[in-house]
């Protein structure tokens, strides 16, 4: 069945330091994958997206890397600073039969910045 | 801000009560998500409409219902509450259906039921 896995539930890094966050997917016909960031009490906040014919996407201090291969998908964050701590999900999304779609989220990994 | 307005913000209920959760979807955004968050569950999809049409649903269990209206506000409706349902619930929207799509989340409704 469709499952989004994280492979490290914590990560802690120091301020300034750059940070990846990992993710498995195990359903092969996904086509778009998202980040999300989730701040305590908030909601989850779009950081950035990738289709599945690209390998390789960059945003401000983020790049988000999809390799199809091995079902792999990682966050890398430039610079962390502490506005960065937070969960981080990875989502991946597939439509379904009768035009709808879905977000399958992983479990998230936290994001520790120490300072 | 996402955008995505949900309230009440805070809910705490009794045990086979019923409450509504209410949602306005970003300006011109068509499609409308929930989901719930729970500690043991993680992120799950309940349901998605589009346009005031249900277009699919996810782990929604049948004591839960929701609606889109005309103006394109959406509420989820959970009745027969059980301890089990305390979670945050949130409402998501996009422009249009299908992949590509941005989806921007709204802060959550807290339901807690005691």
């Amino acid at each position: 069945g469709e499952s989004v896995g994280l492979h490290l539930p914590t990560l802690s890094v120091q301020e300034g330091d750059n940070s990846i966050i990992n993710c498995a997917y195990s359903n092969s016909a996904s086509d778009y994958f998202i980040w999300y960031k989730q701040e305590s009490g908030k909601g989850p906040q779009f950081i950035i997206d990738i289709r599945s014919n690209m390998d390789k996407r960059q945003g401000q201090r983020v790049t988000v890397l999809l390799n199809k291969t091995v079902k792999h998908l990682s966050l890398q964050i430039a610079a962390t600073q502490p506005g960065d701590s937070a969960v981080y999900f990875c989502a991946e999304t597939a439509i379904l039969t009768g035009g709808g779609n879905k977000l399958t989220f992983g479990t998230g990994t936290q994001l520790k910045v120490e300072l | 801000d996402s955008g995505v307005t949900q309230t009440p913000k805070h809910l705490i209920t009794a045990t086979g009560q019923r409450v509504t959760l209410r949602c306005s979807p970003r300006s011109g955004d068509l499609s409308v998500y929930w989901y719930q968050q729970s500690l043991d569950q993680g992120l799950q999809f309940l349901i998605h409409y589009y346009n005031g049409e249900e277009r699919a649903k996810g782990n929604i269990l049948e004591r839960f219902s929701a609606q889109q209206f005309p103006d394109l506000h959406s509420e989820l409706n959970l009745s027969s509450l059980e301890l089990g349902d305390s979670a945050l619930y949130f409402c998501a929207s996009s422009a249009y259906r299908g992949i590509g799509n941005t989806i921007y989340f709204g802060e959550g409704s807290w339901l807690t039921v005691v």
